[in-house]
């Protein structure tokens, strides 16, 4: 049971926008910045957004990051077949001093 | 472009232990944080701990507090995970990614997983 709470899985169609949440408490989003990876099959994260709501250069503006209290929320606008993904939430829990994760949200675009 | 790379698969025995290893590249080691970050098949991406590579401290998940050990060589810009103890569910892609570009918990760069398979 992963600390962080993500809907397990979501479809959209191309070109539609998708909101993935990410629901945790006062020790973990509430008090500190949350990240957003993106990982295909059998390889590495690619990390889509950071400090709630920045994205790394190269990352197109399609992808959206908010934070409201102790939930996060990734937006992906424009959805096209290659975002077809798993989608992770992590952040610092500072009660649990160490990191966490969401349980992710497997994307399918159909 | 920034590199990590990870030593190859592991086939390990119940009880035993496994030591994975992350050589970073075209950066400089120590102005980097490096994490480990593991994910059973199927499931969730899971932290196990940092070190700071500049002085070696180290923080670990409470979970594999008292299995887990993650060191780093400075003149080889390489950092280990060893976890002693392996039981079954241990079996899953092991990743080393760096933190510190974008703050202490993003990680911008990943190795390209060890998988480390345990039965007995």
């Amino acid at each position: 049971q992963s600390v962080l709470t993500q809907p397990p899985s979501l479809s959209a169609a191309p070109g539609q926008k998708v909101t993935i949440s990410c629901s945790g408490s006062s020790s973990n989003i509430e008090k500190n910045s949350v990240s957003w990876y993106q990982q295909f099959p059998g390889t590495a994260p690619k990390l889509l957004i950071y400090d709630n709501h920045r994205r790394p250069s190269g990352i197109p503006d399609r992808f959206s990051g908010s934070k409201s209290g102790t939930s996060a929320t990734l937006g992906i606008t424009g959805l096209q077949t290659e975002d077809e993904a798993s989608y992770f939430c992590g952040t610092w829990d500072s009660g649990l001093s160490g990191g966490v994760f969401g349980g992710g949200t497997k994307l399918t675009v159909l | 472009q920034m590199q990590l790379v990870q030593s190859g698969a592991e086939v390990k025995k119940t009880g035993s232990s496994v030591k994975v290893s992350c050589r970073a590249s075209r950066y400089t080691f120590t102005q980097r944080h490096l994490h480990w970050v593991r994910q059973a098949p199927g499931q969730a991406l899971e932290w196990m701990g940092w070190i700071t590579t500049f002085t070696g401290d180290t923080n670990y998940a409470q979970k594999f507090q008292d299995r887990v050990t993650i060191t780093r060589d400075r003149s080889m810009s390489t950092a280990f995970l060893e976890l002693s103890s392996l039981r079954s569910e241990d079996t899953a892609l092991y990743f080393c990614t760096r933190s510190g570009s974008y703050g202490d918990f993003a990680f911008d760069d990943w190795g390209q997983g060890t998988p480390v398979t345990v039965s007995s």
